[in-house]
């Protein structure tokens, strides 16, 4: 047990929906990571948070956004669902440590969403 | 822009055999890290292995061992007397530099590898 919770687990929605994913980090772990493992664009990363703010982005589509609250949870949202949306949605957290030192990121088990 | 390439999609072996994954790496920066995740049917991610780029020591943990050649750009991946439960997508993964508020991993494609008893 990684210690970064997701809910859902399991998500089924139709075209055209909005939804939204939630992650709880590791205690104390300031920063959150996105990432969508597909079948046609393989694991990539989506979105980074820290204490709250964007801290960098990757491919991230304009129909999805995310943010981090105060209690440092996050949610992606994901809206006008297309086929192309289904995949595995990861979060995962990271601390922050010494400059010198690398900051581990520990992985949620996964959202997995179907879109039909 | 950094990039990581796993050439070998699948790779199937019986019981008892060794499994090399080779993972070739492109980045721009001086300092980095690498990584090896792994994936099981139940689908989460499994950390396995950590390397930065100033130590290029080789070492072996229990069955798994890796190879890293900064100057081939390559870090590969060995699996000593694989296992039934060694079946799973391996990834490699690359996240670069060093800041305090940490790094976003790039993945390569995975192999997939089947362990057949």
């Amino acid at each position: 047990d990684s210690g970064v919770t997701q809910t859902p687990k399991h998500l089924i929605t139709a075209t055209g929906q909005r939804v939204t994913l939630r992650c709880s980090p590791r205690s104390g772990d300031l920063s959150v990571y996105w990432y969508q493992q597909s079948l046609d664009q393989g694991l990539q990363f989506l979105i980074q948070y820290y204490n709250g703010e964007e801290r960098a982005k990757g491919n991230i589509l304009e129909r999805f956004s995310a943010q981090q609250f105060p209690d440092l949870h996050s949610e992606l949202n994901l809206s006008s669902l297309e086929l192309g949306d289904s995949a595995l949605y990861f979060c995962a957290s990271s601390g922050e440590r010494a400059v010198s030192s690398y900051n581990e990121q520990f992985f949620g088990p996964g959202t997995r969403l179907t879109v039909l | 822009a950094q990039k990581v390439t796993q050439a070998q999609t699948e790779i199937s072996v019986v019981e008892k055999e060794d499994v090399t994954l080779d993972c070739v790496y492109e980045t721009r920066d001086t300092t980095y890290y690498l990584f090896w995740y792994k994936q099981p049917p139940s689908g989460e991610l499994v950390f396995l292995i950590r390397r930065n780029s100033f130590d290029e020591q080789n070492e072996i943990s229990g069955r798994y061992s890796w190879n890293f050649q900064k100057s081939t750009s390559s870090f590969n991946f060995t699996i000593t007397a694989s296992q039934v439960v060694d079946s799973a997508v391996y990834f490699c993964a690359l996240s670069e530099g060093i800041k305090a508020a940490g790094n976003k991993l790039t993945f390569g494609g995975g192999t997939r590898v089947l362990v057949k008893p």
